[in-house]
């Protein structure tokens, strides 16, 4: 069964409205989340690890003031995407690992559509 | 910097047949590689990984073998089924980061 949940699966909205995904870990507690995005028929970019506690670590590139990430409890990351506009549309997944070592698990993804 | 490829985008199989799916890697200290399989629409679903110290790990229905001289890692199906219809990702890792990079995915299609 699936151990990460995400919510909600689809988004769609207008041009300039904050969305905010969720991302939780089922039955364990996950110190680290990972966030991704991806674009139709391409691979998975990393965006950000989302850190229990503290501030989350943005890869290359990615505006920490656009994609807002909290991870206030162990099983639960939240990214909020701000003042969203159309080239933001995109397929949000999180991830997350059961135990040190082991492998990323992940949700099945947000579908957000800006109109 | 070092990536993760893949050598064909699409693979078509006949049901019932051995499926062969292969990737590149450039980075060599990498310590482990991850195979997902993802679904339309959605998240990628952990398949099988294998880490650098081994050659081959078998699971139900899949294989996966890593070649560390020639940086090749392939992910092998047996009899492979309809549901078996999806894109396939390979990604590597290293103990001393959370991070994973990936592959650019293959589409495996399984025809009746």
């Amino acid at each position: 069964g699936a151990v990460v949940s995400q919510h909600p699966s689809r988004v769609i909205c207008k041009s300039g409205t904050s969305v905010k995904i969720e991302c939780r870990s089922l039955d364990f507690q996950a110190t680290t989340m990972f966030w991704y995005r991806q674009f139709p028929k391409q691979s998975l970019m990393l965006m950000a690890t989302s850190n229990e506690g503290s501030k989350a670590t943005y890869e290359q590139g990615v505006e920490k003031d656009k994609f807002l990430i909290n991870h206030a409890s162990l099983t639960l990351s939240t990214l909020t995407v701000t003042s969203a506009h159309p080239e933001d549309s995109s397929f949000y997944i999180c991830s997350a690992r059961i135990q040190t070592g082991g492998p990323q698990h992940f949700g099945d993804g947000t579908r957000l559509s800006i109109l | 910097g070092e990536s993760v490829g893949l050598h064909l985008p699409t693979l078509s199989v006949q049901e019932g047949d051995n499926s062969i799916i292969n990737c590149a890697y450039s980075n060599s200290a990498s310590d482990y590689f991850i195979w997902y399989k993802q679904e339309s629409g959605k998240g990628p679903q952990f398949i099988i990984d294998i880490r650098s110290n081994m050659d081959k790990r078998q699971g139900q229905r899949v294989t996966v073998l890593l070649n560390k001289t020639v940086k090749h890692l392939s992910l092998q199906i047996a009899a492979t089924q309809p549901g078996d219809s999806a894109v396939y990702f390979c990604a590597e890792g290293m103990d001393s980061s959370y991070k994973l990079i990936f592959g650019s995915g293959t589409r495996l299609l399984v025809r009746p």
